[in-house]
């Protein structure tokens, strides 16, 4: 089955700075690859996801790049806020089936 | 338009109690995804539906059950409750093997 790496598990930056988290998966046939953010005990929240057929999507201050040769995806987040304090999920799957989430990143961005 | 809707939000079991989780996807979603997220953890998938027949099954134990009903809601039935079954239990939804929309979670607790 598949299995997703994520790092690093706990990320603290200043209010401004950027943050980066990557993610490795290892099921070749893996084509969709959400990212999720989760406050303390409510729902992950999809933020951004990307599919195979593109390397790179953005979002105003998020953006998302797939390597498929090298199995690896990452988030990027820019002129981080307080309010992006969080515990990030990646995930790879297959559309349409369950997904496979990474171990989370806790983000403390302090002001 | 409404979100996935989960209930109850909070359940307080005691040691081989049964317990029944509800979950109303998005309308006109065709597939529900039902997660089990321990303290400190990232979701694990349980089970799926896809148009109201099982699509695929993950890390569910045997004294777990589910179904989806003609109004496309589901149900997580779980007996002979153990402390470990301790979790938020999510729900979520998507259309034609798109994103995956999470519902707020029940929180069970057994004790």
């Amino acid at each position: 089955g598949e299995n997703v790496e994520q790092h690093p598990s706990t990320l603290s930056v200043q209010e401004g700075d950027s943050a980066v988290i990557k993610c490795t998966y290892s099921d070749s046939a893996s084509n969709y690859f959400p990212w999720y953010k989760q406050e303390l005990g409510k729902r992950p929240q999809l933020i951004i996801d990307i599919r195979s057929n593109v390397g790179e999507k953005k979002d105003q201050r998020i953006a998302v790049t797939l390597n498929k040769t090298a199995k690896h995806f990452s988030l990027h987040i820019t002129e981080t806020q307080p309010e992006d304090s969080a515990v990030y999920f990646c995930a790879a799957t297959l559309s349409g089936y369950a997904l496979n989430f990474g171990k989370g990143t806790s983000l403390l961005v302090t002001p | 338009a409404a979100g996935v809707i989960q209930s109850p939000r909070h359940l307080i079991k005691e040691k081989r109690e049964t317990a029944t989780l509800k979950c109303y996807p998005i309308s006109r979603h065709d597939t529900v995804y039902w997660y089990q997220q321990g303290p400190g953890q990232d979701p694990q998938f349980l089970i799926s539906f896809y148009e109201k027949m099982q699509s695929d099954k993950g890390s569910i134990p045997d004294r777990f059950s589910a179904q989806q009903f003609s109004d496309y809601h589901s149900e997580l039935n779980m007996s002979s409750l153990e402390l470990g079954d301790s979790a938020l239990y999510f729900c979520a939804s998507s259309y034609d093997r798109s994103e995956q929309y999470f519902g707020p979670g029940t929180r069970l607790t057994v004790t």
